[in-house]
Parts: structure tokens; C-alpha cells; sequence
């Protein structure tokens, strides 16, 4: 156990449901990010916030994606109209920074499956 | 594209020492190496980061190469647990977002 946990850890929805996600990090951790990994393939990077600030966005998050940790706390990630390409694994993490080498702690992901 | 290039997949003897290569010619001089691994259906898990100097923990042993472009991860008594994707990563200090590539697939075999 890192500290950072997810919830739901599975989540099984129908095509055009909005579903979203929780993240709560290691509670000294500023920085947050979320990934999106699918079977075979290593996490790819969604989006990362330094305490409540969005501060980048990659282009795999569509617009019907959206993140956000209001208090610089925890976070969700939202996904509307959800399509069967989003069935993936939603991995946060959390670290302390800035700072050199600091690491990321993933939580234990959670599993979308998109009917 | 990942920065950094690792072998498929590996076997190794219970017991025996897993080195896990990692290829990593376009680092630059602030990025650290870190390696996580990752068993199926779980978050990938932390083991050992490093700058220049080798480096070694409870888990692992991290050796870097002088000029930096590779680096070694060595389990030194791999077990069945140790089976997982491992992952070398290039980043921090400023290039806060990993960029991971495909790994390698330790098998440990009885």
C-alpha cells in the first residue's frame, strides 16, 4: 500500500453513461497526476496538477474528459458519453515536489469497462 | 515515444540474480533513472531511483553506466513474487510527467 488509493476500483458502465473517479493522494504530496493504461501497454500520461492547478494537459484527454482537485486534496476524473475505447485502467499518483528525483506513488488503479 | 529502450521479456532461475538492462542514450543531465514494476491488475510499485551514482536498496540494486546512457536493475535473489512488467523510466526534476514504454516481462522460474 503507497498511500495514494482509488475508488471505485472497477467500474462496469454502459456506452453514453458519465462515470467519475476518485483519487486521494499521500496528504503531504502537491503534485498529482493521472494515467490511462490499456492492456499490453505501459500508463500513458493524462494530466497533472500542482495543488489545484491544472497545469498540463495531454492530448489523449478529449473533451469529454475532465479532472480536477479543488483543494488541492484529492482529485476525480470525469469522463462524459463515455465510448468503449475509454475501457482502461485510470491510474493516479502522487509526489512531493519540485525537487530533484522526486518519485510518483501510483494507486491501485481503477478498472473502467465500457459496455 | 519513451526515452528509453528495454529487452521484451527475461527469464530467470528462482534464487539467481535478475539484471534487468536499460538503454537510456538521450538523457540529460538532470533526469534520474527510476524503475517500477508493475504485477497484473496493480498500480506500478516503486523500487529504486537514481542520478549518477549506483544505487541500492531493500528491493534492488541500481547500477548507471558513467556516460549515463544505461543502467542495470539487479534483483539479487529473484522469487516467484518478483514475475511482473518492469518499468525504466527517465525523468524528474522539472520533466515531472513519466513517459513509460512497453518494459520488460520478468518471468521467474521455479
Amino acid at each position: 500500500d503507497t498511500g495514494v488509493s482509488q475508488n471505485p476500483r472497477h467500474k462496469i458502465t454502459k456506452r453514453g453513461q458519465n462515470v467519475t473517479f476518485r483519487c486521494d493522494p499521500i496528504s503531504e504530496h502537491n503534485r498529482l497526476y493521472w494515467y490511462r493504461q490499456t492492456l499490453g501497454q505501459g500508463p500513458e500520461f493524462l494530466t497533472y496538477f500542482q495543488n489545484e492547478a491544472q497545469l498540463e494537459k495531454s492530448r489523449l484527454l478529449s473533451d469529454r474528459f475532465s479532472a480536477e482537485r479543488p483543494k488541492g486534496s484529492f482529485s476525480t476524473l470525469e469522463i462524459q458519453r463515455t465510448e468503449q475505447g475509454d475501457s482502461a485502467m485510470y491510474l493516479c499518483a502522487s509526489s512531493l515536489g519540485p525537487g530533484g528525483g522526486e518519485t510518483q506513488y501510483f494507486g491501485p488503479g481503477t478498472r473502467l469497462l465500457v459496455l | 515515444d519513451a526515452k528509453t529502450t528495454q529487452p521484451t521479456s527475461m527469464d530467470c532461475a528462482e534464487g539467481r540474480a535478475a539484471n534487468l538492462p536499460c538503454n537510456h542514450s538521450t538523457i540529460s543531465g538532470n533526469e534520474y533513472v527510476y524503475w517500477y514494476r508493475q504485477i497484473h491488475s496493480q498500480g506500478p510499485q516503486y523500487i529504486i531511483h537514481g542520478l549518477k551514482n549506483n544505487e541500492t536498496n531493500e528491493m534492488a540494486s541500481l547500477i548507471i553506466t558513467e556516460d549515463r546512457k544505461s543502467s542495470t536493475l539487479i534483483l539479487p535473489h529473484a522469487t516467484l513474487r518478483d514475475t511482473a512488467v518492469y518499468y525504466c523510466i527517465v525523468g524528474g526534476s522539472g520533466t515531472y510527467k513519466y513517459i513509460f514504454g512497453t518494459g520488460t516481462r520478468l518471468k521467474v522460474l521455479a
